[in-house]
């Protein structure tokens, strides 16, 4: 089945640590994003690449880090400059970068806590 | 620029009770229009779009019609069941460079039987 997978699914993070998060696409989609959901704040983009090797900032980039060296793989680390990083994370694509009319599909998302 | 501004939430209702979450947005151009949906503890779906002016998207029951002349996205459904019950996401495509989706602050919606 053809889909998003993020891993882990839940996370925790001592203060001063960096963490990665997992996302991987089978869907052959070009456009890659990484959205922060805080609760009542619906979703905020971090950053989001529409391919390889290419990547932007998006709203609130501050304290987050990606790569994109492999179409099907987007990894976010959040790091220790990030002050308050405790969110839910979902990483989304879609099959091609700047097309208004296309939708994204999204993963389940890894609730990341900082203890 | 571009943005997208939802009903607050949460919206509770009762089984069978007819469903209207407001979508407002602005925008430049003619971005297409998305509602999603998210049930608790994960990632959202799409449950329908719509790329043009008097568009009607419509699945599982739900409907939503791309008013211009409004800049209006209502969701609407006849008849909600417990297992509506979830947060629902308006969102705007973004501008042509990027692609990317704007999104609502969501409303949450809570079925009772």
């Amino acid at each position: 089945d053809g889909g998003i997978t993020q891993s882990p699914k839940y996370l925790f993070r001592k203060e001063g640590q960096n963490v990665t998060l997992s996302c991987e696409q089978n869907l052959n989609h070009d456009a890659m994003y990484w959205y922060r959901q805080d609760p009542g704040q619906g979703l905020r983009l971090i950053y989001y690449s529409q391919i390889v090797n290419d990547f932007q900032k998006g709203d609130i980039a501050e304290g987050y880090s990606v790569s994109r060296e492999k179409k099907e793989s987007f990894p976010l680390t959040v790091t220790s400059a990030q002050k308050n990083p405790t969110a839910f994370y979902l990483c989304a694509s879609s099959i091609q970068g700047g097309v208004t009319n296309t939708e994204a599909f999204f993963g389940q998302g890894t609730r990341l806590t900082v203890v | 620029g571009n943005s997208v501004t939802q009903m607050e939430g949460p919206v509770t209702l009762s089984e069978e009770a007819f469903l209207t979450i407001n979508c407002t947005y602005t925008a430049t151009g003619y971005p297409s229009l998305f509602w999603y949906v998210q049930y608790p503890g994960e990632g959202l779906q799409l449950l329908l779009k719509a790329t043009k002016a008097d568009d009607k998207g419509s699945n599982k029951g739900f409907e939503a019609t791309y008013r211009k002349e409004t800049t209006s996205f209502h969701l609407e459904k006849g008849s909600v069941q417990v297992s509506d019950s979830a947060v629902y996401f308006c969102a705007l495509g973004g501008s042509s460079n990027t692609g990317k989706l704007i999104f609502g602050q969501g409303t949450t919606l809570q079925v009772k039987p």
